[in-house]
């Protein structure tokens, strides 16, 4: 069975950092397109940084410079590291494995002081 | 960047079809952008129904599907069922790397 599973969020104080996981089963991270999707309270889907096969990243404007998009292919896990955490960054983070489209359950991740 | 373009909202009534399109600011959509299509319910993670235009995951209904209409891609729901009352979400990927989804359609079924 194809599985993606977050990890890594909670509450976070303003200008401080986190690092997201997704953890991969049934399914190679380094061979698919792998997608951080994040979701504000009562908002649409946000599309924020993905990783190629090929290992070329990329990312929205509103998160460039602060996020950087990962992969251990050994623990075939996904990472998003965060920094200078912002109230506006409050929002559930999801992967999502392309081309096929699974995605996981989310990690919520709040920022307030 | 592009900006995706979706109606807000639809009204289908039980059993019947309604079309949901997904438009892009720099032109035509095309398989090239590899349109997708997600469902989401209220508290729960999207679900992909539609990847790549027009491939269905084993887990979508039957009742959808998806094409190129018009310069868009869309989503067509044939035979509207109450549980298909839903926000539906498209997604494009463009030639500089770069992902965007569209603001959603929140589908009622009235």
């Amino acid at each position: 069975e194809v599985q993606l599973v977050e990890s890594g969020g909670g509450l976070i104080q303003p200008g401080g950092s986190l690092r997201l996981s997704c953890a991969a089963s049934g399914f190679t991270v380094s061979s698919n397109y792998m997608n951080w999707v994040r979701q504000a309270p009562g908002k649409g889907l946000k599309w924020v940084s993905i990783i190629h096969p090929s290992g070329d990243t990329y990312y929205a404007d509103t998160v460039k410079g602060r996020f950087t998009i990962s992969r251990d292919n050994s623990r075939n896990t996904l990472y998003l590291e965060i920094n200078s955490l912002r109230t506006e960054d409050t929002a559930v983070y999801y992967c999502l494995g392309a081309p096929i489209g699974v995605w996981g359950q989310g990690t919520k991740v709040t920022v307030s002081s | 960047q592009a900006v995706v373009t979706q109606e807000p909202s639809l009204t289908v009534s039980p059993g019947g079809t309604v079309t949901l399109t997904c438009g892009s600011s720099t032109g035509t959509v095309t398989s090239g952008h590899y349109p997708y299509w997600f469902q989401q319910k209220p508290g729960q993670a999207p679900m992909t129904l539609i990847y790549d235009t027009s491939n269905k995951h084993s887990w979508a209904p039957a009742r959808f599907s998806g094409s190129l209409r018009g310069g868009k891609a869309a989503l067509t729901l044939s035979g509207a069922q109450p549980e298909d009352e839903a926000e539906y979400y498209c997604l494009l990927s463009y030639s500089d790397g770069r992902v965007v989804f569209g603001g959603g359609t929140k589908l009622t079924v009235l």
